[in-house]
């Protein structure tokens, strides 16, 4: 089992630019949840889906935020335009829960450090 | 929303003593789960440990134990025989019922163990 797995593990770029981040969860595992990670804010969930269908995208901040499960083995997430309020580790996690087993616990990916200068 | 507090910014322990992070949450569900987890410097998020909220035993998984006060909305972690490896940050999470795992963190605590 390789784990929730993010890629890219760093991203740096300027204000401005479009940023695209990677997410590939746990192969039979049907909720996957972004999370953003700030000194300030701490861990905030941003989206979730359920089946790669968005179920909760209320902590989405802002229109230049936006993500997308086009299939079961693979989510993205991004910023466009990216500004340097964005600058955070973000979580990818995901989890296999059958209806009312709570049994399962929520894997994290290592997260994906972006910095926007 | 589900709101949940640590109070506690940064603890620091000596190693074999014994540690208490507390947790405060706001709900106005009746079942829920909550945790702790906890984040070492590598980053990574590992599961300490779970609590239903339905069960008035509170868990226990080796060293780490938790204090679970439903009418008081508390839940605090306590660390046995602290171990320098214990050295991370905690986070004390909500997950209501047929949210999917769909977690609330509080803010953290960063935890110390010192030789």
């Amino acid at each position: 089992d390789a784990g929730v797995i993010q890629s890219p593990r760093h991203e740096v770029t300027e204000m401005g630019q479009e940023v695209t981040l990677r997410c590939k969860p746990i192969s039979g595992h049907d909720y996957l949840f972004w999370y953003r990670q700030t000194m300030m804010r701490g861990l905030e969930l941003l989206i979730y889906f359920n089946n790669n269908v968005p179920i909760d995208d209320s902590g989405m901040p802002e229109d230049r935020f936006s993500a997308k499960m086009p299939n079961a083995s693979f989510s993205t997430l991004k910023i466009q335009p990216s500004e340097p309020r964005d600058s955070a580790v973000y979580f990818c996690a995901s989890s296999g829960i059958r209806r009312g087993n709570y049994n399962s616990p929520l894997h994290f990916g290592n997260g994906t450090r972006l910095t926007v200068t | 929303a589900q709101t949940v507090t640590q109070s506690q910014p940064e603890m620091s322990v000596q190693e074999a003593e014994t540690v208490t992070l507390s947790c405060t949450y706001d709900t106005s569900e009746n079942n829920y789960y909550l945790f702790w987890y906890k984040q070492p410097p590598s980053r990574q998020m590992i599961l300490v440990i779970r609590q239903e909220a339905y069960k008035q035993q509170n868990a226990t998984e080796n060293r780490f134990s938790v204090n679970f006060q439903k009418a008081a909305k508390s839940f605090s972690l306590k660390i046995s025989d602290s171990q320098l490896g214990d050295t991370a940050m905690y986070f004390c999470a909500f997950m209501k019922l047929d949210s999917g795992y769909a977690l609330n963190f509080g803010k953290g605590t960063s935890l110390l163990v010192t030789p």
